[in-house]
């Protein structure tokens, strides 16, 4: 079967850093995206890593490593308002997105 | 522009009950899907369709329906309502069909609860 795995929740203070990984196993790879997801709202489009490596958006960075099956979402510089769900979708063969359960990501003061 | 809507924002349904959810998008996306996100799982995908005039099954399709007369709405159907569609339902959009992966939009939610 398919499967995409996130850490279920995670706590981090304001102004540092936070990783949120995920791993995949899944028929086929086209592409992997991250979402960030405030709660009562629609996720919204974070990053999309094709090719291994890392893809820098200001604050927010991605990582894909194809053989390895895994990709990390890297978030500098923690404000409050970071805190959300963190998904992570992978395309598969049929290009249908399988989605992670979400990181729920707790910024502290 | 509204990018993608969904109708209605909440609802609260007797088991038994015919419901449609609406989802309308201006942005003239080719591909239109409905997911059902559930507490402790990832969003799951209901039905979807590539272009107007098609539709497919996802993951979790029994029990629901769609249709897609033209390119702006696609919307979800239960037939007899169940406790265990209560969830929330997201309505996305992406601008290419099928072989191409593309970024998907979503609408704001519909939160169902079926009594």
């Amino acid at each position: 079967g398919q499967n995409i795995d996130q850490p279920t929740e995670m706590t981090a203070t304001e102004g540092a850093i936070v990783q949120i990984n995920c791993t995949y196993q899944t028929s086929g790879f086209n592409g992997l995206f991250w979402y960030q997801q405030h709660a009562g709202e629609a996720p919204t489009f974070l990053s999309y890593n094709v090719l291994d490596g890392l893809e820098e958006k200001g604050r927010f960075s991605s990582f894909l490593s194809r053989s390895k099956g895994y990709s990390y979402l890297l978030l500098k510089e923690l404000q409050m308002k970071d805190s959300a769900s963190y998904l992570c979708a992978v395309s598969d063969s049929n290009y249908q997105l399988i989605w992670g359960a979400g990181t729920k990501l707790i910024i502290k003061p | 522009i509204a990018g993608i809507t969904q109708a209605p924002t909440s609802q609260i349904l007797a088991a038994g009950r015919r419901m449609t959810l609406r989802c309308t998008q201006d942005m003239r996306h080719n591909a239109m899907y409905w997911y059902r996100q559930d507490l402790g799982l990832g969003l799951r995908l209901i039905h979807y369709s590539n272009t107007a005039g098609t539709t497919g099954k996802g993951e979790v399709p029994d029990g629901y329906s769609v249709s897609r007369a033209n390119t702006d709405d696609f919307p979800l159907t239960l037939a007899s309502a169940v406790p265990s569609q209560t969830s929330v339902y997201f309505c996305a959009s992406s601008d290419s069909g099928r072989g191409e992966t593309d970024t998907q939009y979503f609408g704001p939610g519909t939160r169902l609860t079926v009594l």
